[in-house]
């Protein structure tokens, strides 16, 4: 079976500071892994995923992430936060073993930028 | 690119109704829907997965007769919440997955209330 951990159900970060929202995972074989954001009342949008290639994957608004496979994480990352980056943000996972699996989605880190 | 609608966006209705929810994919074509719930404060949780052609695949749980599922289009999959009850209000999400990308964008979401 598979699973996302996200250790945090809230991060508070200073408008201006480098924020990281910690996401590690379990899964039989090479992980497909995703970061998604969603703001209230909203449904998910896609920020950026980690397939194979390069550990560092690059995202939408200057998000990043890392693919660390000896500790099994994917932690998300912003060199400088913006109050605009204030919303609820999954980590999610699905096995690459072929078929058409759905996501096992993280239970959510609330991500708080202060002014 | 990579648009997912949904419709409605928000519905009301009583206890004993059904309620069909459509997912869209307008600018890719998805051999594979998902659809997922979220409950407030919650993680999003797998329904089934709608394949195109094909019988839905349902999660361990998730009643098949009571969440019915046809994926009539490469663009098009509809959820129909039967005999619709008070505890089955929540928020509906569905998921299109872009083969080329191997990615899945999300709709908006359908808030259900059942009164």
């Amino acid at each position: 079976a598979q699973s996302v951990a996200q250790p945090e159900d809230q991060v508070n970060v200073a408008e201006g500071n480098p924020l990281t929202v910690k996401c590690t995972y379990s899964v039989s074989g090479n992980p497909y892994l995703f970061w998604y954001v969603q703001y209230p009342n909203r449904g998910l949008q896609f920020l950026l995923k980690y397939i194979t290639g390069d550990n560092l994957v690059k995202g939408s608004y200057g998000f990043e992430a890392e693919f660390n496979k000896s500790q099994t994480s994917f932690h998300l990352k912003k060199p400088s936060a913006l109050v605009s980056d204030s919303a609820l943000y999954f980590c999610a996972v699905r096995f690459s073993g072929g078929g058409a699996d759905g996501l096992t989605f993280g239970k959510g880190t609330h991500l708080i930028i202060q002014p | 690119g990579a648009v997912v609608s949904q419709h409605p966006s928000w519905v009301i209705c009583k206890s004993g109704t059904s309620v069909k929810i459509e997912c869209r994919s307008l600018d890719f074509q998805a051999t594979t829907m998902f659809w997922y719930r979220q409950f407030p404060k919650q993680s999003l949780m797998l329904m089934a997965t709608s394949n195109e052609g094909s019988k839905a695949t349902y999660e361990q749980g998730v009643e098949k007769d009571k969440f019915l599922i046809n994926h009539a289009s490469l663009t098009l999959s509809t959820l129909t919440v039967t005999s619709a009850h008070p505890e089955d209000s929540s928020f509906y999400i569905c998921s299109a997955r872009d083969g080329k990308k191997e990615t899945q964008y999300f709709g908006p979401g359908t808030r259900l209330l059942v009164l």
